[in-house]
């Protein structure tokens, strides 16, 4: 069974521009989870989508937005980016939602530098 | 709102040495809690997860007891290898099925 996929793995923008992180969870599994890791926040959560419907948000600025298609799909967007959006974006996916014992697995993670 | 808090890093150990991260959590109810761990270049891991009070979770030597009355999940290993070197995270998942994670703790193991 495949594993939680994100790409690209790495990616260089300039302030200002905006970018699209792409995820694919495991098949089967219906919520995707945003994370934005660095060294000085650890890991933050940006939010979570089921079914296509965001169920939380964490407490980042409007710029950063997601959706997630009917294959379970997600994608991110950061517009207007900024120097301390640089990070590492990791993607989780859960089979579940509802049950607090369900485990995510995460995907390798998109490294953002953004000069 | 829900919280973990866990030792902060380096640690540093010798090979075969005794291994313990303390963690500790804030939320209401009975979470689940869990410990992931990341390579270097990679994302996180599941290592081991536990549901309800006094679980013990167990994976690859790795040993951590869900303690309600402390509400802690510490950590432990009997004998680290080289290996075992990496970023290791303290989560858990509460009624609103968030995760949430410690600011990690990094294991520097030397030969």
């Amino acid at each position: 069974k495949a594993g939680v996929t994100q790409t690209p793995r790495y990616l260089i923008k300039t302030r200002g521009q905006q970018v699209t992180l792409s995820c694919s969870p495991i098949s089967g599994h219906r919520s995707v989870s945003w994370y934005q890791q660095t060294p000085g926040q650890g890991l933050q959560f940006l939010f979570e989508y089921f079914s296509e419907t965001q169920r939380n948000k964490g407490n980042f600025p409007g710029r950063f937005s997601g959706r997630q298609f009917s294959n379970s799909r997600s994608e991110m967007n950061v517009s207007t980016l900024e120097l301390g959006d640089s990070a590492l974006y990791l993607c989780a996916s859960r089979f579940n939602v509802g049950r607090t014992n369900t485990e995510a697995f995460f995907g390798q993670g998109t490294r953002l530098t953004v000069v | 709102g829900n919280s973990v808090t866990q030792m902060e890093g380096p640690v540093t150990l010798s090979e075969e040495a005794f291994l313990t991260i303390n963690c500790t959590y804030t939320a209401t109810g009975y979470p689940s809690l869990f410990w992931y761990v990341q390579y270097p270049g990679e994302g996180l891991q599941l290592l081991l997860k536990a549901t309800k009070a006094d679980d013990k979770g167990s994976n690859k030597g790795f040993e951590a007891t869900y303690r309600k009355e402390t509400t802690s999940f510490h950590l432990e290993k009997g004998s680290v290898q080289v290996s075992d070197s990496a970023v290791y995270f303290c989560a858990l998942s509460g009624r609103d099925d968030k995760i949430i994670f410690g600011k990690g703790t990094r294991l520097h193991i030397l030969p």
